[in-house]
């Protein structure tokens, strides 16, 4: 079992949807929880980090963490064709270690 | 403010040849690691530095090495290449010890090896 799952998707959506990505994880020494973004031919760009269970929200992303579960999730609203990247969830302790990664198409 | 930058972007280097990359952080960050990423595997993590420190060091053979300099630009040097280290090469860097604020990557060189 590897310490960070996240579904590969793809996932495609139409334009407008709301869109829910999910990570879970399997060591409780994980202490802070974020979300990556990356399009084809660049490296990841942060989008959202956090360190406590609950809620953050950032204009259309909201990022949710349940510590007690090992679940997180990032909910994308209003998606745009824009959004349309890879989507990582990453975790630390020691050392960063990342999810799979989810690939994300909004159709227009 | 410039952000991480990698070079060579593109690499081709034949089996049993060595490799240099080269990475510049972010000015004033410290923390600097070192990233695997392949279709299959996803990002692997390498190593991390910390003020010319290795910190911390991922399940990659012996061949894989780096170090940091004192002005936190980092090199990984991957000798005797084999077909299976075909992958874009990552590195990121950090402003916290304890990378709270998350990583800045830069865009990766990418090695093929033939």
């Amino acid at each position: 079992q590897k310490e960070v799952e996240q579904d590969p998707g793809p996932l495609s959506v139409p334009e407008g949807a709301i869109v829910s990505l999910n990570c879970t994880y399997s060591n409780s020494a994980f202490q802070y929880f974020m979300w990556y973004r990356q399009y084809s031919r660049k490296g990841p760009e942060l989008l959202m980090y956090t360190y406590s269970s609950g809620n953050k929200e950032d204009g259309r992303f909201t990022a949710q963490v349940d510590k007690s579960s090992k679940y997180i999730s990032l909910f994308i609203r209003d998606s745009q064709p824009s959004d349309s990247a890879t989507y990582l969830c990453a975790m630390t302790f020691k050392d960063m270690r990342f999810g799979a990664g989810t690939r994300l198409t909004v159709k227009p | 403010k410039a952000g991480v930058t990698q070079t060579p972007r593109y690499l081709i280097k034949t089996r049993g040849q060595q490799v240099t990359l080269s990475c510049s952080p972010i000015s004033g960050h410290r923390s600097v690691s070192w990233y695997q990423q392949t279709p299959g595997q996803g990002l692997q993590f390498l190593f991390e530095y910390f003020s010319e420190t290795q910190r911390n060091k991922g399940n990659f053979p012996g061949r894989f090495s780096g170090r940091q300099f004192s002005n936190s630009r980092s090199e990984m040097n991957v000798s005797t290449l084999e077909l299976g280290d075909s992958a874009l090469y990552l590195c990121a860097s950090s402003s916290s010890r304890d990378r709270i604020n998350g990583y800045t990557f830069g865009s990766g060189t990418r090695l093929t090896v033939v």
